[in-house]
């Protein structure tokens, strides 16, 4: 059974820091992972998608890293500002399944 | 090209009553999920369905709670006889394929049950 991590639970940075929020899960026969963000009493908005054959995805200011060997990826989010504020979710495409198994989630909380 | 639409956004039941969601994908999108968020817990998956066929309903209660999603109009979601514990988030999301397409989800419907 897939289980997802998200460590840390909850993160405070000041404005401009460089940040990484990582999320594992235990079983590697993933399609793809995706990670998402969600603002208090929101959806969710997908920021970037990694396939099981990719090593990592860019999108402006995030870059995402997929390692299906050691169970792993990582949301690297350069230069934060204010707006970045949000809970950041990760979410593991199943193999053999069509569903995706999420962790808690990171809450991020980046101070001016 | 709208995103994938849910109504309503909240909804307020008394214990007994029926809930009735409704979602419709992105224009083009015939998969169809739905997800369920407790509070203070994680996303769970709750049902997958295509085009007036329930694929996957593993994640879905054995009691009370149904899906659809027929060949015309939006996928519904129904709880009947609604109890405290059903309260939560319920967001729906759609892709255009199988195999781990990316999946756009909507805005949810928050249901409290009182």
């Amino acid at each position: 059974k897939q289980e997802v991590t998200q460590i840390p639970a909850a993160l405070s940075v000041p404005e401009g820091e460089n940040l990484v929020l990582n999320c594992s899960f235990t079983d590697s026969a993933i399609y793809n992972l995706q990670w998402f963000r969600q603002d208090p009493g929101k959806g969710l908005t997908s920021l970037l998608l990694i396939q099981s054959s990719q090593r990592e995805q860019t999108s402006g200011r995030l870059n995402a890293s997929l390692d299906k060997s050691s169970g792993r990826s990582t949301l690297y989010i350069a230069a934060s500002q204010p707006g970045d504020s949000a809970t950041y979710l990760c979410a593991a495409f199943q193999g053999g399944s069509e569903k995706l198994v999420f962790g808690k989630g990171t809450k991020l909380t980046v101070n001016p | 090209n709208a995103g994938v639409m849910q109504n309503p956004r909240h909804l307020v039941r008394r214990r007994g009553q029926e809930a009735r969601l409704r979602c419709s994908p992105m224009k083009g999108h015939s998969h169809v999920y739905w997800y369920r968020q407790l509070p203070e817990e994680g996303l769970k998956f709750m049902v997958y369905l295509q085009k007036e066929n329930i694929i996957d309903e593993s994640g879905m209660p054995k009691e009370r709670f149904s899906a659809e999603f027929p060949k015309e109009g939006p996928s519904i979601l129904r709880i009947q006889q609604v109890v405290r514990g059903d309260s939560a988030a319920y967001f729906c999301a759609s892709s255009p394929r199988q195999g781990g397409a990316e999946a756009f989800f909507g805005q949810g419907t928050r249901l409290t049950v009182v």
